[in-house]
């Protein structure tokens, strides 16, 4: 299963409201997690199940869709928000990530 | 503290074959999948391999299938990747990552060891 994120990357200020899309190439039900990343860390866990908030993650982010069409919204950008994001499905074996979208400060 | 602690990387030659270890603690180890997660320098994140907590089930990803092995041992809390064919391809930070708990679907990982970097070249 190929997830394809759009855009590939975003530049955006604080304060915006930010959106991004995964859009997998078959029905995954609502087995989509979003992950953020920062240079030189691991993943950090957003959201699980296309829309559960991960504990202790802020409930700026937000996560919606099912079967194929996917989003995560960050409601109000903040300085620590700007990261790459990832997609990852979990449907079934082989799982895949989507190929990132880079957030930059505009 | 859920802790996930990876070895076992290094610089290998093409064609030759590593073996990745992956410590746990914190957590019930025999409840949780576990995974490999790579991410070559400067690029995306690619999962590699799954195990479930019985091991009843396994995946590879398309470009590992058949020469890489993972693996878990219960008695000491580990997991494990045989990595066979090495390429240069394969040259990557790999992660052991524990699944998240979800009673009746599967679930991502949640907490993530730091990496060990494996680089493949003559």
């Amino acid at each position: 299963i190929q997830l394809t994120q759009s855009p590939s990357s975003l530049s955006a200020s604080v304060g915006d409201r930010v959106t991004i899309t995964c859009r997998a190439s078959q029905g995954i039900s609502s087995y989509l997690a979003w992950y953020q990343q920062k240079p030189g860390k691991a993943p950090n866990l957003l959201i699980y199940a296309a829309s559960t908030l991960q504990s202790g993650v802020p409930s700026r982010f937000s996560g919606s869709g099912s079967g194929t069409d996917f989003t995560l919204t960050i409601s109000s950008l903040q300085p620590e928000d700007f990261a790459t994001y990832y997609c990852h499905q979990v449907n079934s074996y082989p799982n895949t990530f989507g190929q990132g979208t880079k957030l930059e400060i505009k | 503290e859920v802790q996930l602690v990876e070895s076992g990387g290094g610089l290998v030659q093409p064609g030759r074959s590593l073996r990745l270890s992956c410590a746990t603690s914190g957590f019930t180890f025999d409840e949780y999948a576990l995974n490999w997660v790579r991410q070559a320098p400067g690029k995306g994140l690619e999962w590699v391999s799954g195990i479930t907590g019985d091991s009843s089930n396994i995946g590879y990803a398309e470009s590992v299938e058949g020469r890489f092995t993972i693996s878990r041992d219960s008695a000491k809390k580990s997991l494990y990747l045989q990595m066979s064919s090495l390429r240069a391809e394969d040259t990557a930070f790999y992660y052991c990552a524990k699944a998240r708990y979800c009673p009746t679907a599967p679930c991502p990982p949640d907490y993530w060891g730091r990496g060990t970097l494996v680089i493949v070249s003559s």
